[in-house]
């Protein structure tokens, strides 16, 4: 039973539009969702994160959005730039440490 | 310090090889992981370091995978025997706390 769906494999927008990549879990019993962006060949890079207190997180062009009642998570990217195509992953933590990643969702953001 | 360094980037190796991977953790981290990625899929979880102590084991973790962090700096994982099914990208994070985690750029293993 996978906890985490990440159930669009691949995302594709105009340069300047917004970006929604979506998450959904199965747990509730969750301490901080973080989002991860992973270029080819390279590892996973952190980007953001959401503490299960707060419903929003912003910084920069990037914000998450929280919805416990629906087990949602979302990431906005605005504007999109042609340098933000990559795999998106997000990460989720249970309050007892235990880790778990979706399967990712490749943006592809045209110039 | 630029980051968390693995090594090789990439390994080819016969069916029944055995390989071993290094990790150089980012120097002030504690915490480090090892996971595994094949294609389609998120990061899975193999096993977790605090210091030299190993804490986790992820049943993904057979008996032919071992790793060790001898002086909690650098970690190797090793595979003996291998098998296609190993291939996969070889992936290790180090973190100073439990959340998040700074990855290396991997290890690609192909099994022919």
């Amino acid at each position: 039973d996978q906890q985490v769906k990440q159930n669009s494999p691949s995302l594709s927008v105009q340069e300047g539009r917004i970006s929604i990549l979506n998450c959904d879990y199965t747990n509730s019993m969750f301490d901080y969702f973080l989002w991860y962006k992973k270029y080819p060949a390279e590892g996973p890079t952190f980007l953001i994160s959401i503490s299960s207190i707060k419903d929003k997180n912003e910084d920069g062009r990037f914000t998450v959005f929280l919805n416990k009642s629906a087990k949602h998570l979302s990431l906005h990217i605005v504007p999109s730039q042609p340098g933000d195509s990559a795999v998106y992953f997000c990460r989720y933590f249970t309050n007892a440490g235990k880790s778990t990643f979706g399967d990712g969702t490749t943006l592809t953001v045209k110039p | 310090d630029t980051g968390v360094s693995q090594d090789p980037r990439h390994k080819i190796t016969k069916r029944g090889q055995n390989v071993t991977f290094r990790c150089d953790p980012i120097s002030e981290h504690n915490r480090l992981y090892w996971y595994r990625q094949t294609l389609g899929q998120g990061p899975e979880f193999l096993t977790y370091f605090q210091n030299e102590a190993q804490l986790e084991k992820s049943r993904l973790l057979s008996d032919r995978f071992s790793a060790e962090r001898p002086k909690g700096s650098f970690s190797t994982l090793e595979i003996q025997r291998t098998e296609q099914g190993d291939s996969a990208m070889y992936l290790c994070a180090s973190s100073p706390t439990y959340t998040e985690a700074f990855f290396g750029q991997g290890t690609r293993l192909t099994v022919v």
